[in-house]
């Protein structure tokens, strides 16, 4: 079945430093690629999307490109901040009411 | 933000007590559902709902029924509560470019 994969973690990184989290999926057809953030104490939050091959989302200096011929989905941001802690997931959606989420990453960045 | 609100946020309970968990829409999506979300387990469906009346069962819906009579309203309920239940419950909703969007968490302990 269709699944996603993530970088366990926990990734430690000095401010500023550039950060990499690998996301790869299994599936067939072609679902949309999501990243959440989760922040202590609060819900995910969507940080970024892409619902077809080629596509790149961003927001808040986060970026990831949805590769079909990898599967993968990787996060990227080049200068990470203290206020980027947090954990990540990736997810994958497709054929209306199916989402499966991966087991998240755990970020945290040092001054 | 989405527009969902949960309720409550906290709560204490005692093993064998009922608990319902409400979640509230303002953004009128056909789509809701209930997660748990764990230590080492990631994010877990348990059920979920496609309309009003409509709901389905995720992959760890033993102990656990819901309801929707309305659009905006998706409860879940624990019929007697385990310690095993102790967790961090989140509702969602989807959009219709399958992007889901949750609300702020319920933090239950079952004592």
């Amino acid at each position: 079945g269709n699944s996603v994969t993530q970088m366990e973690g926990p990734v430690t990184l000095s401010e500023e430093a550039f950060l990499t989290i690998n996301c790869t999926y299994t599936a067939t057809g072609y679902p949309s690629l999501f990243w959440y953030v989760q922040y202590p104490g609060e819900g995910l939050q969507l940080l970024l999307k892409a619902t077809k091959a080629d596509d790149k989302g961003s927001n808040k200096g986060f970026e990831a490109t949805y590769r079909k011929e990898t599967t993968s989905f990787h996060l990227e941001k080049g200068s990470v901040q203290v206020s980027d802690s947090a954990v990540y997931f990736c997810a994958l959606a497709w054929g209306g009411q199916n989402f499966v989420f991966g087991p998240g990453t755990r970020l945290s960045v040092l001054p | 933000d989405a527009g969902i609100t949960q309720s409550p946020r906290h709560k204490v309970t005692e093993t064998g007590t009922p608990v319902t968990l409400r979640c509230h829409q303002t953004e009128n999506h056909r789509y809701m559902y209930w997660y748990r979300q764990d230590p080492g387990h990631g994010l877990r469906l348990i059920h979920y709902s496609y309309g009003v009346k409509d709901t389905d069962k995720g992959e760890v819906s033993d102990g656990y029924s819901v309801s929707r009579s309305k659009t905006e309203d998706f409860l879940l309920t624990l019929e007697s509560a385990t310690s095993s239940q102790t967790s961090v419950y989140f509702c969602a909703i989807r959009d219709n470019t399958d992007t889901q969007y949750f609300g702020p968490g319920t933090r239950l302990t079952v004592l």
